[in-house]
């Protein structure tokens, strides 16, 4: 059965940087594209973008370039999203989910809270 | 890319048919046959419900399904019930590695 756990909610101030870990497991890692997802309160889904499965290369959509890094660590299975510089329109839910281009298997979320 | 509109919420009684349109463009829905669905429950991951348009992943209700016209993909729920209240979202590939996904759709079973 395939398992995507991320990790808890976070709280920082504006300016700081957080990072949410997503371990996936139940198969490959490597066969699939790991996505990120934000949702912010009373929004839809916006995507954030990807780490191609094959090689790890990672593509970012245009309004996220910049303010978020995605890394992974292999020999755990685990995915991670840092934002940086965080400001309280990021205030959101960050879903990580892996697919190819559907998405089939999505974490629980994590919601980040950026408030002083 | 633009986000994929969809009704902000729409409502029917138990039992009865309902349909959530998703409109895109030529650039996305119109030209990958990569839409997919989800219901999200809150507080839940979102579940995949369509992928490729029209197709179930394993599980799911047949009382689920899929179709596209043009830059629209449409998903029809018959036989509503009351679990199916819920958010739908839908998405499609949008070219050069990327996705956009639609604003939501708050389902209300009357």
């Amino acid at each position: 059965e395939v398992q995507v756990v991320q990790s808890g909610a976070e709280v920082r101030e504006p300016g700081a940087s957080v990072k949410i870990s997503c371990k996936i497991s139940g198969y490959s890692f490597i066969d699939y594209h790991i996505h990120w997802v934000k949702q912010a309160p009373g929004k839809g889904p916006e995507w954030m973008g990807l780490m191609y499965r094959e090689d790890s290369q990672t593509v970012y959509a245009g309004e996220f370039h910049g303010g978020v890094t995605f890394t992974v660590d292999t020999t755990t299975d685990t995915a991670y999203m840092q934002l940086n510089n965080v400001k309280s329109s990021d205030t959101a839910v960050y879903f990580c989910a892996t697919g190819q281009w559907d998405l089939s298997h999505w974490g629980q979320g994590a919601l980040v809270t950026v408030s002083s | 890319q633009s986000a994929l509109t969809q009704p902000a919420s729409v409502s029917e009684s138990p039992g009865q048919s309902i349909t959530i349109s998703c409109t895109g463009t030529s650039s996305d829905i119109g030209i990958y046959h990569l839409v997919s669905w989800y219901q999200h429950h809150p507080g839940k991951p979102p579940k995949l419900i369509i992928y490729q348009v029209n197709q179930r992943p394993s599980g799911v209700s047949t009382r689920f399904s899929g179709s596209r016209s043009g830059n629209t993909a449409s998903l029809t729920i018959s036989g509503l019930q009351a679990e199916d209240e819920a958010n739908y979202f839908c998405c499609s590939y949008a070219g050069n590695y990327s996705l956009v996904f639609g604003g939501g759709t708050k389902l209300t079973v009357l």
